[in-house]
């Protein structure tokens, strides 16, 4: 069976720090990948997604960028955090038919 | 353009009551609907889903009907439990790329 995985699963850096988050896919080949982000209480903002390694799609112009060095993993990568990139951060994966999303646990990100 | 418009919470309702979310949907394409659970903490779950017009997708209690002529969607329960406090989202997808969420609406189910 499939599973997906992030971490770290909370974490809390200052402003202008770096960030990286990562997220793997285990038990499928060449999903389709998702980062969104979750402010307290709000819907879901789809950051980037990818259709395959080295391709990143951006949905919102911001100090983030996505990253896939290999089929199953993505990263989420940041070079100075602002205050309002915290939040909650969900990274998601569909399979060849594209028809379900499956979401991971999520990492808590508080930048201070 | 493409969106989901779900009903806003939080809706509050007592254990055993009917439970009605309503959930409609703009798409420029013939797309699948889905229902996602999330509780406190955690990343989403897929409740249930139909793919084709008049589809019923239905998992623990829960149901929703796939009515193309109104565009909706709307997720059922006829008897809510203290552990379905959630929130819930509404969302669909047809080009296997991107998914619409609606905002998501939070439960209260009190005992």
């Amino acid at each position: 069976s499939q599973t997906i995985h992030q971490w770290p699963a909370t974490l809390v850096q200052p402003v202008g720090s770096p960030l990286s988050l990562e997220c793997t896919v285990e038990g499928t080949s060449n999903p389709n990948l998702y980062w969104y982000r979750q402010a307290a209480g709000r819907g879901l903002q789809l950051l980037f997604y990818s259709v395959g390694i080295g391709q990143i799609s951006s949905e919102v112009p911001q100090n983030l960028s996505a990253s896939r060095p290999q089929d199953r993993q993505f990263i989420l990568s940041s070079k100075k955090l602002l205050l309002s990139d915290s939040g909650f951060y969900l990274c998601a994966w569909t399979g060849g038919n594209g028809d379900t999303q499956y979401f991971g646990p999520g990492t808590r990100l508080t930048v201070l | 353009g493409d969106s989901v418009t779900q009903m806003e919470g939080p809706v509050t309702l007592s254990e055993e009551a009917f439970l009605t979310i309503n959930c409609t949907y703009t798409a420029t394409g013939y797309p699948s609907l889905f229902w996602y659970v999330q509780y406190p903490g955690e990343g989403l779950q897929l409740l249930l889903k139909a793919t084709k017009a008049d589809d019923k997708g239905s998992n623990k209690g829960f149901e929703a009907t796939y009515r193309k002529e109104t565009t909706s969607f709307h997720l059922e329960k006829g008897s809510v439990q203290v552990s379905d406090s959630a929130v819930y989202f509404c969302a669909f997808n047809y080009n296997f790329n991107k998914f619409y969420f609606g905002s998501g609406t939070k439960l209260n189910v009190k005992p």
